[in-house]
């Protein structure tokens, strides 16, 4: 076990559906990620938020909106999925200082939308 | 910002071989790079780690070299085992400028250890 925690760890919806993914972290970490990982792709960074304010949005689609409550919890909401979006959905956590620290990753969210 | 190669994307090996993975990596102020080990259905994990200040670290099988002047680092596993077969990214952060912090990740390396 890590300290990062995910849930749930499995889910699937279809695309009219709304759900979301928690992530939640009790490492003392002041950043936090969302990373997708599709088959046989690298890891794709979505968003990161550095003590609650996100820093960083890669070109995310809006049918994923993220929400950081504190430093400790991560939440990524979904609405109106595609089938393409299908991934395992990794939660990431670090120290943000300029020297660089270990990110350690929850188990992560395999999801399916049908 | 900075940009991480990783080669190859696939090596395949027999068990009791060495295995190598290299990166390259474009930011020069980067001072920290983890080396993550993925098992088939787990998360990445971190394997072992060198800071900028460091030439070469080993921990049993593992080691890790980095090349600070063609700013590139690599990973060199001995003695591979069929237990090691799984994906390894490499990853770059640190450094001055805002931001630094995020590590960025290579594309992956497959590593396969045939029995």
């Amino acid at each position: 076990e890590t300290g990062v925690t995910q849930t749930p760890r499995h889910l699937v919806m279809g695309m009219t559906n709304k759900k979301s993914l928690k992530c939640e972290q009790h490492l003392g970490h002041n950043a936090m990620y969302w990373y997708k990982q599709s088959a046989k792709k690298p890891l794709e960074l979505m968003f990161v938020y550095s003590l609650e304010e996100r820093v960083e949005n890669n070109s995310v689609p809006s049918r994923f909106s993220p929400e950081c409550p504190n430093s400790s919890h991560l939440f990524l909401h979904l609405h109106t999925l595609q089938p393409e979006d299908s991934a395992l959905y990794l939660c990431a956590s670090s120290l943000e200082q300029s020297l660089g620290t270990e990110a350690f990753f929850g188990q992560g969210t395999r999801l399916t939308v049908v | 910002g900075e940009n991480v190669e990783q080669h190859p994307s696939t090596l395949s090996v027999q068990e009791g071989d060495s295995a190598v993975i290299k990166c390259t990596y474009s930011d020069s102020a980067s001072n920290y790079f983890p080396w993550y080990k993925q098992e088939l259905g787990k998360r990445p994990q971190l394997i072992i780690d060198i800071r900028s200040n460091v030439g070469e670290k080993k921990d049993q099988r593992i080691a890790v070299t980095l090349n600070k002047t063609a700013k590139h680092f690599s990973l060199h596993i001995t003695e591979t085992q069929p237990e090691d077969s799984a994906v390894y990214f490499c990853a770059a952060s640190g450094g001055a400028s805002g931001g630094s912090y995020i590590p960025t990740f290579g594309r992956g390396t497959s590593l396969i250890v045939h029995p």
